[in-house]
């Protein structure tokens, strides 16, 4: 079965203070691995996906790294706007069109 | 292009209710998936629709079911509600590259 770990479960972090998010995975045959951000109250907001090792994506102040085992988010210089939890889901060949999250990491980003 | 909607945004139940809620995938998504998020178990894949088949199963009760209908939009169905299914409960209409999700039904069990 798909098992996805993040780690820390909660992140408080000064503006402009760079951070890592990680997210361990075990699946079998990996089709995908996402990242989201999910504000309180609302549906998770669809941020990256990655496919195989050694993929690197970015977007603003956000960057998504994946190896065999993990797959890193890499926050530069947050600003409070970058508040949010932060989910990783992999999608595994066996498991049809679903998708298992990790319990996500709370991010807080004081001005 | 629309997102995902859900409706309703919240609801309240007591225990032993039945409660159907609505989801609108973005247009030409065939796909429709659920999930349940708690505080505990975080977020739980439900079951998938395809074209008005169920496709996938998660681990829940037979409690819950759902359906799909010919223009994508699906339902799901909780039956004799209990405490713990307080949650919010998440539509994902599946794109190319991923899903994306609506903003979900707040249901709270009394």
């Amino acid at each position: 079965e798909d098992q996805v770990t993040q780690s820390p479960e909660a992140l408080r972090l000064q503006e402009g203070e760079s951070s890592s998010l990680n997210c361990s995975y075990t699946v079998s045959g990996l089709r995908g691995l996402f990242w989201y951000r999910q504000d309180p109250g609302k549906g998770p907001e669809f941020l990256f996906t990655l496919y195989s090792a050694g993929e690197e994506k970015e977007k603003e102040r956000l960057k998504a790294t994946l190896t065999k085992k993990e797959s890193f988010l890499h926050i530069t210089a947050p600003k409070p706007e970058d508040s949010a939890t932060y989910l990783c889901a992999v999608h595994g060949q066996a498991a049809g069109n679903k998708l298992t999250f990790g319990g996500g990491t709370r991010v807080l980003v004081k001005p | 292009k629309a997102g995902v909607t859900q409706t309703p945004r919240y609801l309240i139940k007591t225990r032993g209710q039945q409660v159907t809620l609505s989801c609108s995938p973005i247009s030409g998504h065939r796909s429709v998936s659920w999930y349940q998020q708690t505080p505990g178990q975080g977020l739980q894949f439900l079951f998938e629709y395809f074209s008005e088949t169920q496709r996938n199963k998660g681990n829940f009760p037979g409690r819950f079911s759902g359906r799909q209908f010919s223009n994508s939009r699906s339902e799901m169905n909780v039956s004799t509600l209990e405490l713990g299914d307080s949650a919010l409960y998440l539509c994902a209409s599946r794109g190319e590259e991923t899903q994306y999700f609506g903003p979900g039904t707040r249901l709270l069990v009394l």
